[in-house]
């Protein structure tokens, strides 16, 4: 039973490009949370999914960022017109349920902007 | 707003000592407290607390939860330079992890 895998793992984008963060979570998990962490900073929680539904995105700022869990295929995060804020380590997780379980970290995706 | 506060930000000890590292929170719907090890990598899973009073305990490494203080602490014993690391306190509130900013533990031979 594989982790949370999280691809890439390093991604540099010039400023104004897009970024595209997949999460595939643990077998019979489908609980996604996305996390981002600053240099030294605590993670930062950005939105909670289940398959086909966003049920939190109290953390994702409200413009170029949005998330998706689809019915197949890994959860993506998506940030259009990258700017050099956004550089940052992006944790996923999942849980198989919705709450009272550990959530699993994946690797991070560290996103550069140059 | 929900927040989750750790204390000290950084700590730096020797080789065998013990330390505490603190964790105090405010979250509406508490469901539990999770603490978590960070090498350079993924947080890795510690323990998770929901009842107040009693201790986790894993190793050298045991943990304890106050509900009516709304706090928890994380106890290292006979530390390792292997226990440098930042320790992450989160707190599981309205279906979502809320994390502190982390404890910057740094064990010197």
């Amino acid at each position: 039973n594989a982790g949370v895998m999280q691809n890439p793992r390093h991604l540099v984008r010039r400023r104004g490009q897009e970024a595209r963060l997949r999460c595939s979570p643990m077998k019979g998990h489908s609980h996604v949370y996305w996390y981002r962490q600053l240099p030294e900073e605590g993670l930062k929680f950005m939105v909670y999914l289940q398959k086909e539904n966003i049920i939190d995105e109290s953390g994702m700022p409200k413009e170029r960022f949005s998330a998706e869990f689809p019915k197949e295929g890994p959860s993506i995060l998506r940030i259009q017109q990258v700017v050099r804020g956004d550089s940052a380590a992006y944790f996923c997780a999942s849980s198989p349920l919705a709450s009272g379980t550990e959530a699993f970290f994946g690797q991070g995706t560290r996103l550069t902007v140059v | 707003e929900d927040k989750v506060v750790q204390s000290p930000l950084s700590l730096v000890v020797h080789e065998g000592d013990t330390v505490t590292l603190n964790c105090s929170y405010e979250v509406t719907n508490f469901r539990s407290l999770l603490w978590y090890k960070q090498e350079k990598k993924a947080p890795t899973f510690l323990f998770m607390l929901t009842s107040s009073g009693i201790e986790k305990k894993s190793g050298r490494l045991s943990s304890i939860l106050d509900k009516k203080e709304l706090f928890s602490i994380l106890n290292i014993t006979a530390t390792q330079t292997g226990d440098s690391a930042i320790y992450l306190c989160a707190v599981e509130g309205a279906q979502k992890l809320v994390f502190g900013q982390g404890t910057r533990l740094t064990i010197n031979p």
